[in-house]
C-alpha cells in the first residue's frame, strides 16, 4: 500500500532553512507527482507546488517562488522540500502528497505531516 | 488564481440526519477534455487530509456512499445523507483545473 513517511518536527530560527523529507514505499516512486501542501496553525491548505520525480521538473507556487525548493532521490525514492528564509508565518504542519494516480496532477495520498515552528 | 469560497464556515448535525457542503469557484472548473476538475477532502482532528471524491462526483476508494458530490461548472455540492460521529473534521475543496492548485477555506462539522 502506498506509504509517505515525513521526517519529525523541526524548530527553526527566522532567517534560517528547513528541508523536510517524505519517503515512499509501495509503489514506484518515478510514477507519480509529489505535491507539498501547509498547514499554518488553525487555518485550511495551501498548495505550495509539486515535482515530477522522474525528471526533476517542478512547479511552485508563485507565492513560494524563490523561497522554495523541491528535489527528489530517486535511489531511495524521498522527496524534500526546502524553505529558505523562515519567517515566523512559515510556522505550519507541511505535508508531502502523492498524485492518485499516475498523471492525475492532484493529491491522493498523504504524508502524516511533518511541523515546522519559526521563532526566535 | 482561481478562488475557491465555501459555505457555510461550520455546521452543527444531528447524527443520522443530512449535511450539505457548497463550493464556488471563481472562474469554471470544466476542462475542454470534458472533465470537472473538483475535489473534496477531509480533514479529521489530528490528521492529514484525506481524499474523499474526486472529478466532483467520484467516491475515492473505501469512502462511504453517504457522501456523494454534485455540481457543475462554477457551483458544487458535496452532501452527506446521513451523519455519523465519524464524519466530523473539516471539509475542503480543491481544484486542478489551473495552476496553482488552491483550496476553499474550509467547513468544519460537528455533531450536536
Amino acid at each position: 500500500q502506498v506509504q509517505l513517511v515525513q521526517s519529525g518536527a523541526e524548530v527553526k530560527k527566522p532567517g534560517a532553512s528547513v528541508k523536510v523529507s517524505c519517503k515512499a514505499s509501495g509503489y514506484t516512486f518515478t510514477g507519480y507527482y509529489m505535491h507539498w501542501v501547509r498547514q499554518a496553525p488553525g487555518q485550511g491548505l495551501e498548495w505550495m507546488g509539486w515535482i515530477n520525480p522522474n525528471s526533476g521538473g517542478t512547479n511552485y507556487a508563485q507565492k513560494f517562488q524563490g523561497r522554495v525548493t523541491m528535489t527528489r532521490d530517486t535511489s531511495i525514492s524521498t522527496a524534500y522540500m526546502e524553505l529558505s528564509r523562515l519567517r515566523s508565518d512559515d510556522t505550519a504542519v507541511y505535508y508531502c502528497a502523492r498524485d492518485k494516480y499516475s498523471g492525475s496532477y492532484y493529491p491522493g495520498y498523504w504524508g502524516q505531516g511533518t511541523l515546522v515552528t519559526v521563532s526566535s | 488564481d482561481i478562488v475557491m469560497t465555501q459555505t457555510p464556515l461550520s455546521l452543527s448535525v444531528t447524527p443520522g440526519q443530512p449535511a450539505s457542503i457548497s463550493c464556488k469557484s471563481s472562474q469554471s472548473l470544466l476542462h475542454s477534455d470534458g472533465k470537472t476538475y473538483l475535489y473534496w477532502y477531509l480533514q479529521k482532528p489530528g490528521q492529514s487530509p484525506q481524499l474523499l471524491i474526486y472529478e466532483v462526483s467520484n467516491r475515492f476508494s473505501g469512502v462511504p456512499d453517504r457522501f456523494s458530490g454534485s455540481g457543475s461548472g462554477t457551483d458544487f455540492t458535496l452532501k452527506i445523507s446521513r451523519v455519523e460521529a465519524e464524519d466530523v473534521g473539516v471539509y475542503y475543496c480543491m481544484q486542478s483545473i489551473q495552476l496553482p492548485r488552491t483550496f476553499g477555506g474550509g467547513t468544519k462539522v460537528e455533531i450536536k
